[in-house]
């Protein structure tokens, strides 16, 4: 089946700039997360949804990040007046539940360059 | 605060060699490490090692949990050139939902 799918793959914006990024889970999945990967850096987390919901949102840098996932399945992430230090990769990962021993499949990120 | 260090940073090695990866951590509610290999593309999923399972095993690859110490070791036997990517190492707390912390990765180079 298909995996965790994202788009663009690849973003570039003038600094202050809007730009949202889209994420496609894994069908049925009920557990979505995004993440933050700066270049040399393992994974941050950014903000979690249960369905719907936006359960943790305890990592998003600023109130400039928003994330949203209206019907439980597909998620933006939008980022307004971007700025130079917004330049990573922006990972989504899925997770059917969140019962013990599932993992989170990650999709191939969305690489934003702020200029 | 949930902490993940991983060594060495880099490592290069030639064809053949085994490799062993470091993870050391420290999390609160403590419910799973994982393993995850990236190449430049999407986290591949590799290992999950829990208080049920703390030695895992696949091909060439190997992975042990230590509870006590706190610490989880990836080996990788007889490398080959298409094991050259970044390992990356994640603790996930006990609670509902919850998010992966990661290291900062190992970039491993297996030249011919």
């Amino acid at each position: 089946g298909a995996g965790v799918s994202q788009s663009p793959r690849y973003k570039v914006a003038k600094r202050g700039q809007d730009v949202a990024l889209r994420c496609d889970p894994i069908s049925g999945h009920v557990s979505l997360f995004w993440y933050q990967q700066a270049l040399g850096q393992g994974p941050e987390f950014l903000t979690y949804f249960q369905n719907e919901a936006q359960l943790d949102k305890s990592g998003l840098p600023s109130d400039r990040f928003f994330a949203e996932r209206p019907e439980g399945s597909v998620s933006t992430l939008k980022i307004q007046r971007t700025q130079q230090e917004d330049s990573a990769v922006y990972l989504c990962a899925s997770r059917k539940y969140g019962g013990f021993q599932e993992t989170q499949y990650f999709g191939p990120g969305t690489r934003l360059l702020v200029l | 605060e949930d902490k993940v260090v991983q060594s060495p940073l880099s490592l290069v090695v030639h064809e053949g060699d085994t490799v062993t990866l470091n993870c050391s951590y420290e999390v609160t509610n403590f419910r799973s490490l994982l393993w995850y290999k990236q190449e430049k593309k999407a986290p591949t999923f590799l290992f999950m090692l829990t208080s049920s399972g703390i030695e895992k095993k696949s091909g060439r690859l190997s992975s042990i949990l230590d509870k006590k110490e706190l610490f989880s070791i990836l080996n990788i036997t007889a490398t080959q050139t298409g094991d050259s990517a970044v390992y990356l190492c994640a603790v996930e707390r006990g609670t509902s939902g919850s998010r992966l912390t990661f290291g900062e990765g190992t970039q491993l180079t297996v030249n011919p």
